[in-house]
């Protein structure tokens, strides 16, 4: 059964720095193109990321490139998101994303940046 | 960036009647649209890959179809449970988008 289970959310204030994990089980995680993605509340979907099954390929959103970073430990089958200067209209549920045509989601974990 | 614009953006019907949610986007994304089922509280659900390949699980009355900039989602006889949030989502090329979401109320 595909599990992706993410932590680390939680409330930080605007310009300050948080680290989301997300621990994948039940595929393949190694082989797979992993996405963060995130929606703010009340509104819709906005891809934030992707890296590739082995790490050297990395795309970002304008909207985060240069203060976020993703990254993954395939020997611990977790894929990670570094949030820094963080921002309100950062505010969102992060959910991890993956599998072969995006089809494996977390429950996702709120990231609340407030004063 | 691919801009996807979903049309309507709420539809209203009632049991057993047919849903057809549009997705169409800036430029040509080949047949590289999927759906996704949103309920609330919920993470998004994978219902169709590839303009017209239903995901592990979707229920038969689930399709789409279409290409290059014009596609749709059709729900053939409605549910009660079918209610919720549609997006539609291209992975053509770097940035993947989603459309703003069509709101499905039965």
């Amino acid at each position: 059964q595909v599990q992706l289970v993410e932590s680390g959310g939680g409330v930080v204030q605007p310009g300050r720095s948080l680290r989301l994990s997300c621990a994948a089980s039940g595929f393949t995680f190694s082989s797979s193109v992993m996405h963060w993605v995130r929606q703010a509340p009340g509104k819709g979907l906005e891809w934030v990321d992707a890296i590739s099954h082995d790490g050297t390929k990395i795309y970002y959103a304008d909207s985060v490139k240069g203060r976020f970073t993703i990254s993954r430990d395939n020997s611990k089958n977790t894929l990670y998101l570094e949030m820094n200067s963080l921002r309100p209209d950062d505010t969102a549920v992060y959910y991890c994303a993956g599998g072969p045509t995006i089809d494996y989601w977390g429950q996702g974990t709120l990231v609340t940046v407030s004063s | 960036e691919v801009v996807l614009t979903q049309s309507p953006d709420t539809l209203s019907l009632s049991p057993g009647e047919r849903a057809t949610l549009s997705c169409r986007a800036s430029q040509s994304v080949g047949r590289y649209l999927a759906w996704y089922q949103q309920q609330p509280g919920q993470a998004p659900r994978l219902l169709i890959y590839d303009t017209s390949h239903r995901a592990t699980g979707i229920p038969a009355r689930f399709s789409g179809s279409g290409s290059e900039t014009d596609f749709t989602l059709t729900i053939s006889s409605l549910e009660p449970e079918d209610s919720a949030v549609y997006y539609c989502q291209h992975r053509s090329n770097w940035p993947i988008t989603f459309g703003q979401g069509t709101r499905l109320e039965i």
